[in-house]
């Protein structure tokens, strides 16, 4: 996906660690999210951010930590994994509000697949 | 809570047949999203439709929308069998801040 990489792209961890999942845009856009996909329920937000050093909480947020330090970069932090974060983890970008601005939607970064055991 | 459901769950059609994809909202909208996620990879915009729109096209889609009915419908013309993919709703909402809510997503088939 253009402008917007994940790393990594497969995790496995050990309940109870921290891991950090990282999202790097070269779009230079304001707005950052990430989400988690699960079967059943579709697509849930946990953090988002509208600009460096603000960021806000969404729908899933317990369990979970962000910063962005830098306009490119947007981290999440599970700060003691559990197996109910087993889950895939996909970043997105978008130059405006929720492309209110333009025709344009949000950019997905291709995901990482995170298993906790 | 889920804000849009797509309906039906699952499709399965042949190649040429139009698929047609519904999604139900429940709050006032500024606009509505479709996107399309093929297995494995991330989700792809296709198309944004605003809130005093009732309809647009994009090449072989047309998206309906009618608020009245806090409805939205996702066609595909002449359908392949590189369509196949999960298709999303997202709605963005004046209650929603500065985000979309995703629903959980029509599986679409296209058998060659």
């Amino acid at each position: 996906d253009a402008g917007i990489t994940q790393s990594p792209r497969h995790k496995v961890t050990e309940t109870g660690t921290p891991v950090t999942l990282r999202c790097h845009q070269t779009e230079n856009h304001r707005y950052m999210y990430w989400y988690r996909q699960d079967p059943g329920h579709g697509l849930r937000l946990i953090h988002y951010s509208y600009g460096v050093k603000d960021t806000d909480k969404g729908e899933v947020s317990d369990g979970y930590s962000v910063s962005r330090s830098k306009t490119e970069d947007f981290l999440l932090t599970l700060e003691s994994a559990t197996s109910s974060q087993t889950s895939v983890y996909f970043c997105a970008i978008s130059e405006s509000r929720a492309g209110g601005l333009g025709n344009y939607g949000y950019t997905f970064g291709s995901g990482t697949r995170l298993t906790v055991v | 809570s889920q804000q849009g459901e797509e309906d039906p769950q699952a499709l399965s059609i042949q190649e040429g047949e139009n698929a047609t994809m519904n999604c139900s909202y429940k709050t006032s909208i500024n606009n509505l999203q479709w996107y399309r996620q093929n297995s494995g990879r991330g989700l792809v915009h296709l198309i944004l439709i605003r809130s005093n729109e009732r309809e647009k096209h994009s090449g072989r889609l047309r998206v309906t929308l009618d608020t009245s009915k806090k409805s939205s419908s996702l066609l595909i013309t002449a359908s392949r069998a590189a369509d196949t993919a999960s298709y999303f709703c997202a709605t963005d909402a004046p209650t929603s801040g500065s985000r979309l809510t995703f629903g959980e997503g029509t599986q679409l088939t296209v058998n060659p």
